[in-house]
């Protein structure tokens, strides 16, 4: 079966440690995305990818960081420097082919906790 | 810039009511708009889109079609289910393709409880 897959489902992180997020996609896509989830709002961009070896920043970029070496995987790691990484955290995907060139298919997240 | 804005929640019906959670949006050009689902505790899943005035999504009963005079892609089913209660979430995408980056704009989400 095609899809996304983010590990792991549940992380804790002690105060000033970084962590660092998998996102792995078999859907052969070419561009990935990462996303914070904060109760009661929508969905906020923090990374994105189009090609291996290439990354932009998003609108809440600062506290972390991304690699792109692979096409199938888009690693997030959040620094000590994020202030208040407390959130649902999103990788999607999609192909930039005409056909679904503007869709984005999602994981099914990681919730950190900063204890 | 672009922005969604969604009505506010949660919404509580009973089965077998009729849903519309309206959306409305702003944006430069000619945006994709998107209808995706989330169940507690999953991520997100696409539920329907359309990528061109008056076209309609459907998908499991639900429909919505692109109004670009209203600037509005509102949510109906007509008959809920228990099964229908999660967050809605509508988004737009800018033109994606070639160098765009396809960027998604999401509204704040909608929580839908539907009672027996």
């Amino acid at each position: 079966d095609g899809g996304i897959t983010q590990s792991p489902k549940y992380l804790f992180r002690k105060e000033g440690q970084n962590v660092t997020l998998s996102c792995e996609q078999n859907l052969n896509h070419d561009a990935m995305y990462w996303y914070r989830q904060d109760p009661g709002q929508g969905l906020r961009l923090i990374y994105y990818s189009q090609i291996v070896n290439d990354f932009q920043k998003g609108d809440i970029a600062e506290g972390y960081s991304v690699s792109r070496e692979k096409k199938e995987s888009f690693p997030l790691t959040v620094t000590s420097a994020q202030k208040n990484p407390t959130a649902f955290y999103l990788c999607a995907s999609r192909s930039i082919s005409r056909v679904e060139a503007d869709t984005q298919y999602f994981g099914p997240g990681t919730r950190l906790t900063v204890l | 810039g672009d922005s969604v804005t969604q009505m506010e929640g949660p919404v509580t019906l009973s089965e077998e009511a009729f849903l519309t959670i309206n959306c409305t949006y702003t944006a430069t050009g000619y945006p994709s708009l998107f209808w995706y689902v989330q169940y507690p505790g999953e991520g997100l899943q696409l539920l329907l889109k359309a990528t061109k005035a008056d076209d309609k999504g459907s998908n499991k009963g639900f429909e919505a079609t692109y109004r670009k005079e209203t600037t509005s892609f509102h949510l109906e089913k007509g008959s809920v289910q228990v099964s229908d209660s999660a967050v809605y979430f509508c988004a737009l995408s800018d033109r994606a393709g070639g160098t765009s980056y396809g960027k998604l704009t999401f509204g704040q989400g909608t929580i839908l409880t539907v009672h027996p």
